[in-house]
């Protein structure tokens, strides 16, 4: 099973920020969080990964809370193009074996409108 | 960079067919993974290759579903016979390797369509 809670669906305006929130409350010390978006009839992307520190790059921003229970994506200027789905997803990333899995669950759809 | 490339794009069976489909992983990754997505949810783990050797293949249907990897690079994923609940996008993805916080990079996958 996911251990992560995202919500189901979200709007933004285009050229307005995007937030999306995700609660991990049962994260453990060794788990990653990372995001992948999913563009329609697209194989899922990249986006960001962090483990407590905020992270940005070209493409986002990751807030992680203090008690790395939840997080949050901001994408700065929404355009069209990243309407998708978006997943949120923890991971321990020093895993030799299994662990190493991604486990995807139901994501955010964020329709970016006009 | 080359990216991960699958084929073919759309495949339309009958029940109780085989099929097929091949997975190219970015070059010099070490680690493929096989996903199955089902419309509307997120991708599942299907199985998992170190080089050519198998890491994960709990989520595997072994009955019916065998992938191999056998050189280490390219890898093959085969469904047979085939079930109408086999319907689905079959996603190939590519990381560096494992121990290490590296991102998966997936193809754009195989559509399915058991009938």
């Amino acid at each position: 099973d996911a251990k992560t809670t995202q919500p189901p669906s979200m709007d933004c305006a285009e050229g307005r920020a995007a937030n999306l929130p995700c609660n991990h409350s049962t994260i453990s010390g060794n788990e990653y969080v990372y995001w992948y978006r999913q563009i329609h009839s697209q194989g899922p992307q990249y986006i960001i990964h962090g483990l407590k520190n905020n992270e940005t790059n070209e493409m986002a921003s990751l807030i992680i809370t203090e008690d790395r229970k939840s997080s949050t994506l901001i994408l700065p200027h929404a355009t069209l193009r990243d309407t998708a789905v978006y997943y949120c997803i923890v991971r321990v990333a020093y895993a030799y074996n299994a662990g190493n899995m991604l486990t995807f669950g139901g994501g955010t759809r964020l329709m970016v409108k006009p | 960079e080359a990216g991960v490339a699958q084929s073919p794009r759309y495949k339309i069976i009958e029940k109780r067919q085989s099929v097929a489909f091949w997975c190219n992983p970015i070059s010099g990754h070490a680690t493929l993974y096989w996903y199955q997505q089902i419309l509307g949810q997120g991708p599942k783990l299907l199985i998992q290759f170190q080089n050519n050797g198998v890491v994960d293949d709990s989520q595997l249907p072994k009955d019916r579903f065998s992938a191999e990897r056998l050189k280490g690079v390219d890898s093959t994923l085969k469904i047979q016979p085939a079930k109408l609940e086999d319907s689905a996008v079959y996603l190939c993805a590519s990381s560096q390797g494992l121990g290490g916080p590296y991102e998966q990079y997936f193809g754009p996958g195989t559509r399915l369509t058991v009938t």
